[in-house]
């Protein structure tokens, strides 16, 4: 069994530009969610997609965007790059939604200069 | 808003002795309950979860209890050991027909004293 996986592990920025992130998700698993987690904090629920759809989303502007493909992988986009978007940017799997149990990546360590 | 509180911050306790962990919700739609541990430089790691309809639950050294009517919900480490070192995580999930979301306490940094 395959579990999450994310690339890349680690990636330096510039304010103002865009980044990719990209999640692949544990075998079997067909909804994956994104978080943002600062330095000494818990992880901030950014958005959840079930079978390619956005169907549940945090206090995140729409700067921050996704997308889920028919592989149930996903990739996090976020455009106009701020400082405080430095953070380890976590992808969790999971069967379904709801009261399913979220299986982590080891996460996108990204840094704004 | 949507709410979860995680006390104490840092926890310290001497091999062998257990530890708590307490955590209280804000929105009564939350339904499912897991802790994940995170080891530094880590990813979370689901150790145990609890469901609504269920009060307590049991695995080896860990245990949860859920107290819906107070919307509280605790961690219980028993006999703990080094390896327990690490920050738990609650966690409470909201869940309204097809949408949810997942709502993390801040953390409770535990560390075991030999």
């Amino acid at each position: 069994e395959t579990g999450v996986t994310q690339s890349p592990t680690h990636l330096i920025k510039t304010r103002g530009q865009q980044v990719t992130l990209r999640c692949s998700s544990q075998s079997g698993h067909n909804t994956v969610s994104w978080y943002q987690q600062a330095l000494g904090q818990g992880p901030q629920f950014i958005f959840q997609y079930y079978r390619e759809e956005e169907n549940g989303r945090g206090n995140f502007p729409p700067r921050f965007s996704g997308l889920q493909f028919p592989n149930y992988s996903s990739e996090l986009n976020v455009n106009a790059l701020e400082l405080d978007d430095s953070a380890l940017y976590l992808c969790a799997s999971s069967l379904g939604q709801g009261d399913q149990p979220q299986h982590f990546g080891d996460g996108t360590r990204l840094s704004i200069l | 808003g949507e709410n979860v509180e995680q006390h104490p911050s840092t926890l310290s306790v001497q091999e062998g002795d257990s530890a708590v962990i307490k955590c209280t919700y804000s929105d009564s739609a939350s339904n499912y309950f897991p802790w994940y541990k995170q080891e530094l430089g880590k990813r979370p790691q689901l150790i145990i979860d609890i469901r609504s309809n269920v009060g307590e639950k049991k695995d080896q050294r860990i245990a949860v209890t859920l107290n819906k009517t107070a919307k509280h919900f605790s961690l219980h480490i028993t006999e703990t050991q080094p390896e327990d070192s690490a920050v738990y995580f609650c966690a409470a999930t909201p869940f309204w027909g097809s949408a949810s979301k997942i709502i993390f306490g801040s953390g409770t940094r535990l560390s075991i004293r030999p």
